[in-house]
């Protein structure tokens, strides 16, 4: 099956510092969704990129659909502490059904105040 | 509006007994979803259903049965549950071409 290599796997950082996440893929993907994960409730969409080199911005999240497909980065600045989570990219390969739908295996974010 | 609603939010179980997850959304979404998510490992679907009277496998269906009940409730049943389906099972339900909803997910233990 699909295989996403999602990294850093954790990452713990000061308020108010900026977080760089991505995920890479061994094939292309024509979607590309990045979620986030609270402790005890399940994903929540946070973007949804569809063209690649899109560029799309959730306040003080910004996420990118990479140039050659198999790639996709999330930006968060200036962190809070209910940034606090796990973050999960996903992909879709073209022509496929949200069955197809591969997650990576998250980044586990904490920020101490 | 309670959205994607799972039962029950912990459960566990001794090797060998079987159980089902029930899921229902009230948002008249056409497909659902059973995923599981394990450490590591994101979140790994198990069956999903399109459209009310159809089931497909996921990319770890082993030891699990699906029943799309109606257009509202999927339920997943563990018929001889083992150690190796210890996890948190989350439900999720889509209208075509828009995101996935989850649940609030089933923590499962099986010793």
């Amino acid at each position: 099956g699909q295989q996403l290599n999602q990294s850093p796997q954790s990452m713990f950082i000061q308020e108010g510092e900026d977080v760089s996440m991505n995920c890479t893929s061994s094939s292309i993907f024509n979607t590309w969704l990045w979620y986030k994960q609270d402790p005890g409730e399940g994903p929540v969409l946070l973007i949804a990129l569809y063209k690649a080199g899109e560029l799309t911005s959730n306040g003080r999240l910004t996420a990118q659909f990479g140039i050659t497909r198999k790639d996709s980065f999330l930006n968060i600045s200036a962190s809070i502490p209910s940034d606090v989570g796990i973050y999960f990219c996903a992909g879709l390969p073209s022509g496929t059904s949200y069955g197809k739908l591969t997650f990576g295996q998250g980044t586990i974010l904490t920020v101490h105040p | 509006n309670a959205g994607v609603t799972q039962t029950p939010k912990f459960q566990v179980l001794k090797t060998g007994q079987s159980m089902t997850l029930q899921c229902a959304q009230d948002m008249n979404h056409n497909s659902m979803y059973w995923y599981r998510q394990d450490p590591g490992m994101g979140l790994r679907l198990i069956y999903y259903s399109a459209s009310e009277g159809t089931t497909d496998k996921g990319e770890v269906p082993n030891g699990y049965n699906v029943s799309r009940l109606n257009k509202r409730e999927f339920s997943l049943r563990l018929e001889s549950a083992a150690p190796s389906q210890t996890s948190v099972y989350f439900c999720a339900s889509r209208l075509a071409n828009e995101k996935l909803f989850f649940g609030s997910g089933t923590q499962l233990s099986v010793l």
